[in-house]
């Protein structure tokens, strides 16, 4: 089964423009991941936030993580058409963080 | 440094076949995790081997077995397969007992089943 659900699902835009991705979860967890994936391949790791952790950036990305309304936030700043892929956020089931319990995705188009 | 690597990576086989997949994990990874992607889903977990045994497992049926090797690397192995077996089926590595460690993904295999 899911454990999170991205919001939305699809997403186009410009190249230079933000985007910004939800997930929300259902559990308790130790930690949540986002991953992307180009056509259909292998997943990429973006970034890693601990449960005790609210916000964190690496380079044009930022993660926040709200374990209150257990939910978090990719945003992409100045996105470019290399960005174009399908993006998703994983959670570990909070009993243990090896098994990724992975939402649906968010389909990001960036337009050159 | 070699990240996750998987063979083949297209496979055709008919319903009722059988069929292995490979995986050989990162370097330095002890622990092999693999996961299902049907189209437009999200990865589902299958199952997780550490120390050559089965360590965790996903909701799906005994037609889904595996193994690791004395080297960490691993196979998946689906017997009688059947038209909804098609899938993207995706390989992870990771540290065991390092906490909130990251896990790579390989390429992954694409099966179809006719």
């Amino acid at each position: 089964s899911q454990q999170g659900e991205e919001d939305p699902q699809a997403l186009s835009i410009q190249e230079g423009e933000n985007a910004t991705m939800n997930c929300s979860y259902k559990t308790s967890i130790n930690n949540l991941q986002w991953y992307r994936q180009n056509s259909g391949r292998g997943l990429v790791h973006l970034i890693l936030i601990r449960s005790n952790e609210r916000e964190k950036h690496s380079g044009r990305l930022r993660v926040t993580l709200d374990t209150s309304k257990k939910s978090s936030s990719l945003l992409i700043t100045a996105s470019r058409a290399a960005d174009t892929a399908s993006y998703f956020c994983a959670t570990d089931s909070g009993v243990n963080t090896d098994k990724l319990i992975f939402g649906t995705g968010t389909r990001l188009q960036v337009f050159p | 440094d070699a990240g996750v690597t998987q063979s083949p990576t297209h496979l055709i086989k008919t319903r009722g076949q059988q069929v292995t997949l490979r995986c050989s994990p990162k370097s330095g990874h002890d622990t092999v995790s693999w996961y299902q992607q049907a189209l437009g889903q999200g990865p589902q977990f299958i199952f997780q081997y550490y120390e050559e045994e089965e360590r965790q497992r996903g909701n799906f049926p005994d037609r889904f077995s595996g193994h690791q090797f004395p080297n960490y690397s691993s196979e998946l192995n689906v017997n009688a397969l059947l038209l909804g077996d098609s899938a993207l089926y995706l390989c992870a590595s990771s540290r065991l007992l390092v906490n909130t460690d990251t896990q790579y993904f390989g390429p992954g295999t694409r099966l179809t089943v006719l």
